[in-house]
Formats: C-alpha cells, structure tokens, sequence
C-alpha cells in the first residue's frame, strides 16, 4: 500500500527560528496539500500545490508560510519566522484522479507535530 | 465558504451497537469525505463520496447532496472503531483536481466493551 511520509514526526523550535517540514507524496500523485490541526482543534486547510504552483491557500498561509517541491519527490513547507502559534500538528496529503491508478481520495502523512517555544 | 457541522460531538455505546453519525455542509460540494483519526493523531481516510451510498466491511456511508447532508454507520461496533470521525468537503476544479478540504470538528467515539 503506497503512503505518504513525513519528517521529522516531531519538530521543537525557537521563536523566530525557521523551519522546514519535509513530506514524500505517493509518486505517482499529482496534487499536494499541506494541513495544519492545532491541538484540541479541527483540522484546517492551508496549501495545495499542482504542475509546480500553488493552486489554493487559505488566510492561514500568510507571507511567513512557503511551499516547494525541489526535486520531484519532496514536498516542503517553510515557516520563515516560527510564532507561538504556530505550534500544531502539520498534515501533508496527496491526490490523484482515480483514471491515474489511484482512488478519488486524499493520502494523508503521518504528521509532524511542530512545538514552538 | 463552507461550514461543515458534525453530530454528536461525543458519543458513548456498548460493543454491538449500531452507530451513526451526521454531518451537514452549508454550500454545495463535489464531494465528501470521512476520516478517521486515532489517538495518534494520523488521519486515515474511510470514504469519498458524492452521491449514494458506499459500504466497506461494517462502515457504511450515505449522502443525501438535495438535503447536504451525509452520515456514517458502523454496524456491530467494536472498541477498536473508537477514534475520532471526521467529515470534510471538497470541490473540484473543472480541469480536474481537487481544492483542500474543509473540515468539520469531529466526532469523539469510544466503544466500551
């Protein structure tokens, strides 16, 4: 069963401090996404990412927040300046259309659960 | 912009016992989905639907796109189904593809043996 992965599963940071969580979609996906789920809350959209471009983002994903696939493979989300706030559960998934192989759902990773001190 | 809402929020039953769960979207969609997720907190996605009815092992799904509304059964519950069940829109783009997912808050069930 293929599946989306997702480095580190736990990431401590200062303010201020930048980071970088890493996610490998399914190969053969087309469609990226990055979520976020503050504790105790729902999850909330905000990315997705198609043919090298951001297609969609939410208020959430201001100028602190980038996305990148730099290789073909990887699929990054920066956070430039990290607040308080910021600390979550960040989700990455993939998609594709049934007609290449897969079903009409999203993949999610595993999580990477990013404390802010 | 969609508002997703679940019920109940909590739910409590016996092993064996049939359980359904509602959610309710404000704006039409291309499609709904549920999610389970457990303790962990990794997200695992049940169904994708957006119209009908889908069944898989114990869980089935419904939606009703007129009312927008769907819920999920899980007949003969076990407490191994206890975890968090999410309902989530989406629409897709005329091309094909996807835009994210709105999430509803979830529902917290625990099956007690």
């Amino acid at each position: 069963e293929p599946e989306v992965t997702q480095t580190p599963s736990h990431q401590v940071t200062q303010m201020g401090q930048e980071v970088i969580l890493r996610c490998v979609p399914i190969s053969n996906h087309l469609y990226f996404y990055w979520y976020r789920q503050i504790l105790g809350q729902k999850v909330e959209f905000l990315v997705s990412f198609y043919n090298n471009e951001i297609s969609e983002k939410s208020e959430i994903f201001d100028d602190q927040f980038s996305v990148e696939r730099p290789d073909g493979s990887n699929f990054t989300l920066k956070i430039r300046s990290t607040k308080l706030e910021d600390s979550a559960m960040y989700f990455c998934a993939s998609f594709s259309l049934a007609g290449g192989g897969g079903s009409d759902t999203q993949y999610f990773g595993p999580g990477t659960r990013l404390t802010v001190l | 912009k969609n508002e997703v809402e679940q019920s109940p929020q909590n739910l409590t039953a016996q092993e064996g016992e049939f359980i359904t769960i509602n959610c309710s979207y404000s704006v039409g969609i291309s499609a709904l989905h549920w999610l389970q997720q457990h303790p962990g907190g990794g997200i695992v996605s049940l169904f994708m639907l957006s119209s009908g009815k889908k069944k898989h092992g114990r869980l089935i799904a419904t939606i009703n796109i007129q009312e927008k509304h769907s819920s999920l059964h899980i007949t003969a519950s076990h407490p191994r189904d206890s975890a968090v069940y999410i309902c989530a829109v989406s629409h897709m783009y005329s091309g094909g593809g996807a835009d994210g997912l709105t999430f509803g808050k979830g529902t917290h069930l625990i099956i007690q043996p």
